[in-house]
């Protein structure tokens, strides 16, 4: 199984919206609806911010959605807040019970 | 409150097998699974394995020649054996609950293992 491809970096300003991709194959991202997205602080531990593609934890805020296409899933954060900035992982059931991250993106807001 | 706390040797030496304990609070490890992942310093996470509520485990096909996920229900904890270990082992190692579809949804906060001589 191979890493699920992420944009290296991404940016924005405050207030706007931005988008992160992540993309696999029909094996994993398109054969499921099993995408999650996570949240990284530097040098904190991964914080679950989307399930089953869509879904949102309880007390994560509703300016972050999911979404998938095919074997592109996304991550969007509206009205983008200095607090967004870190690192942005997805991750997917690849089958036979295993699961694959992406490489992550680097959240800049400008 | 839900709460999990990783464990162990703060250096392992090459060849060697890497042990790690996570402890859990505020729920029974017989219920859901726990998972294993690490991140490289500097690099990405990587999934390591599951070890479910039934205590079947699954590994990464990349590591499975290697890992080894068991648990201790008296003690509500799970363990990771990584066995001949190199620098490229070198990583922080998280232990986590599965949630849904495959989500981490709780997670420990992590504990650096450089594999040194």
């Amino acid at each position: 199984q191979s890493a699920l491809t992420q944009p290296p970096s991404a940016s924005g300003s405050p207030g706007q919206s931005v988008t992160i991709s992540c993309t696999g194959t029909s094996s994993d991202v398109g054969g499921y609806n099993s995408v999650s997205w996570y949240q990284q602080h530097s040098g904190k531990a991964p914080k679950l911010m989307i399930y089953e593609v869509s879904k949102r934890p309880s007390g994560v805020p509703d300016r972050f959605s999911g979404s998938k296409s095919g074997n592109t899933a996304s991550l969007t954060v509206s009205g983008l807040q200095a607090e967004d900035e870190a690192d942005y992982y997805c991750s997917s059931y690849a089958g036979s019970n295993n699961v694959v991250f992406g490489g992550g993106t680097k959240l800049t807001v400008l | 409150q839900m709460q999990l706390q990783e464990s162990g040797p703060g250096l392992v030496k090459p060849s060697e097998t890497l042990s790690l304990t996570c402890t859990v609070s505020g729920d029974s490890i017989s219920s859901y699974y726990w998972s294993w992942i690490r991140q490289p310093p500097g690099k990405g996470l990587e999934w390591i394995g599951y070890i479910y509520f039934s205590g079947a485990t699954n590994y990464n096909p990349s590591l499975k020649s290697r890992v080894t996920i068991s648990r201790d229900t008296s003690k509500n904890q799970f363990s990771l054996k990584l066995s001949s270990v190199t620098a490229a082992d070198t990583a922080v190692y998280y232990c986590a609950r599965g949630g849904s579809a495959w989500s981490l949804d709780y997670w420990g906060q992590g504990t650096l293992v450089p594999v040194s001589s």
